[in-house]
């Protein structure tokens, strides 16, 4: 299953790190996705990370405003921003395809709510 | 980038009624090597993750009542809930894992009549 960090509440400009741990499987070898939700929208894919080699995707509408890394060594994979802003205040889940078919994501953690708020 | 556009946006059927929706992506996401269309669709209640229904556009994932089923290739998609049950009220999403970046649909919200 994957397990999220808690709810944060950060000021516009501020840095913060969220993360998604990974047990009852082999995390390594199952790519790890990131998604977004934002209050009232729809589910947007932001990124993905395989963490047996860090092999990182982005999608381009989040390329350079989001980091995601990985570390194997404990089962969990991390998504971070380095100057927050008022519009990146949703829920973000990781979800995984641990045990599909192809990359379909049978996986979801709880969810991690950012509200950004000055 | 695949778009996948859904439609309609919103629908209300009454219980025991068939509901439709539709999901159309900007280009093929069948593997022709595979026959496959990597095609998924889930369903999300208020306050909880996406749950997967049905991957490759037609399997049913385990646990998931027989009354959903997915069909179509290529480009055009359907998902279908042949008799609406009261825990089915829910926003539907499709999504492509077929490219980087994936890409989902934007969302029917299925209501009761």
């Amino acid at each position: 299953q994957l397990v999220q960090s808690g709810a944060e509440v950060k000021k516009p400009g501020e840095s913060l790190k969220i993360s998604c741990k990974g047990s009852g499987y082999t995390f390594s070898t199952f790519w790890i996705h990131w998604v977004r939700q934002m209050p009232g929208k729809g589910l947007e894919w932001m990124g993905s990370i395989y963490p047996a080699d860090s092999d990182t995707r982005y999608s381009p509408s989040f390329q350079g405003q989001v980091t995601i890394s990985a570390d194997k060594s404990i089962s969990t994979a991390y998504l971070q921003w380095s100057s927050l802003r008022a519009s990146d205040t949703a829920i973000y889940y990781c979800a995984s395809p641990i045990k599909a078919a192809a990359g379909e994501l049978d996986s979801w953690g709880q969810g991690t709510l950012v509200t950004v708020s000055a | 980038d695949i778009v996948m556009t859904q439609s309609p946006d919103s629908l209300a059927v009454s219980l025991g009624e068939r509901a439709t929706i539709s999901c159309r992506s900007s280009q093929s996401i069948l593997n022709n090597s595979k026959r496959k269309n990597y095609l998924a669709w889930y369903q999300q209640k208020p306050g909880l993750p996406p749950r997967l229904l049905i991957y490759w556009a037609s399997s049913r994932e385990s646990g998931v009542p027989d009354r959903f089923s997915g069909s179509g290739s290529g480009t055009d998609f359907t998902l279908t809930i042949s008799s609406l049950q009261a825990e089915d009220v829910a926003v539907y999403y499709c999504h492509q894992y077929f490219t980087t970046p994936q890409t989902f649909g934007q969302g029917t919200k299925l209501e009761i009549k």
